[in-house]
């Protein structure tokens, strides 16, 4: 059964960074492209960033200017996303997914972790 | 970047009503367009992927259509089960954008 579990959310200060895990299980995770997507509490949701299956290419959201950043240990099955300079509207559940067929269309996807910016 | 346009933002119908749900790509997109199922507290789930490939599992009464910067997803007798928020999906480049969502409710 494909799994994937997310790990690392939180409280966290303005400003301050947290880094989110997703450990996947049930499939040959270098074959594979994954993503992350946020939603905000009772909004929709909101494409983050994708890395290949390779880790050679990634990709972001344009409104992330620059502070987070995703990887990959296929040793460790696991996808990252790094979130630094954290802001109030950064607050979000965060999924994380791995690619169906094409990049950037998700299936499977993760429970969630979620992170919360506040003083 | 090719914005997603949903229409309506919300919808109330009965069980057993025929339910059209429309995604509009600023831009064309091909077929590179995905359909999202997420009920209330839930992990969204992939229903239509290439515009009108229905997932493993998903009921016939989904369907979807539509090509180049138009698309339907249609629920051809709406049940119980399929109260939720319905998300289109470009991915035939990044950004990966998703529409605003479409909220369907039982009347």
């Amino acid at each position: 059964e494909v799994q994937l579990v997310e790990s690392g959310g939180g409280l966290v200060q303005p400003g301050g960074s947290l880094r989110l895990s997703c450990t996947a299980s049930g499939f040959t995770f270098g074959i594979y492209a994954m993503s992350w997507v946020r939603q905000a509490p009772g909004k929709g949701l909101e494409w983050v960033s994708t890395i290949t299956n390779s880790g050679g290419s990634t990709y972001y959201a344009d409104s992330l200017k620059g502070r987070f950043t995703i990887s990959r240990d296929t040793s460790k099955n696991t996808v990252y996303l790094q979130l630094n300079s954290l802001r109030a509207e950064d607050a979000a559940l965060y999924y994380c997914a791995r690619e169906l067929s094409a990049l950037g269309c998700l299936d499977p996807w993760g429970q969630g972790t979620l992170v919360t910016v506040s003083s | 970047d090719i914005q997603m346009t949903q229409s309506p933002s919300s919808l109330s119908a009965s069980v057993g009503d025929r339910v059209t749900i429309t995604c509009r790509a600023s831009q064309g997109i091909s077929n590179y367009l995905a359909w999202y199922q997420q009920k209330p507290g839930k992990v969204p789930k992939l229903l239509i992927s290439a515009a009108s490939t229905l997932q493993s599992g998903v009921p016939s009464r989904f369907s979807g259509s539509g090509s180049g910067t138009d698309f339907t997803l249609t629920i051809s007798s709406l049940q119980p089960e399929d109260v939720a928020t319905y998300y289109c999906q470009k991915y035939n480049s990044a950004p990966f954008t998703f529409g605003p969502g479409t909220k369907v409710d039982i009347k």
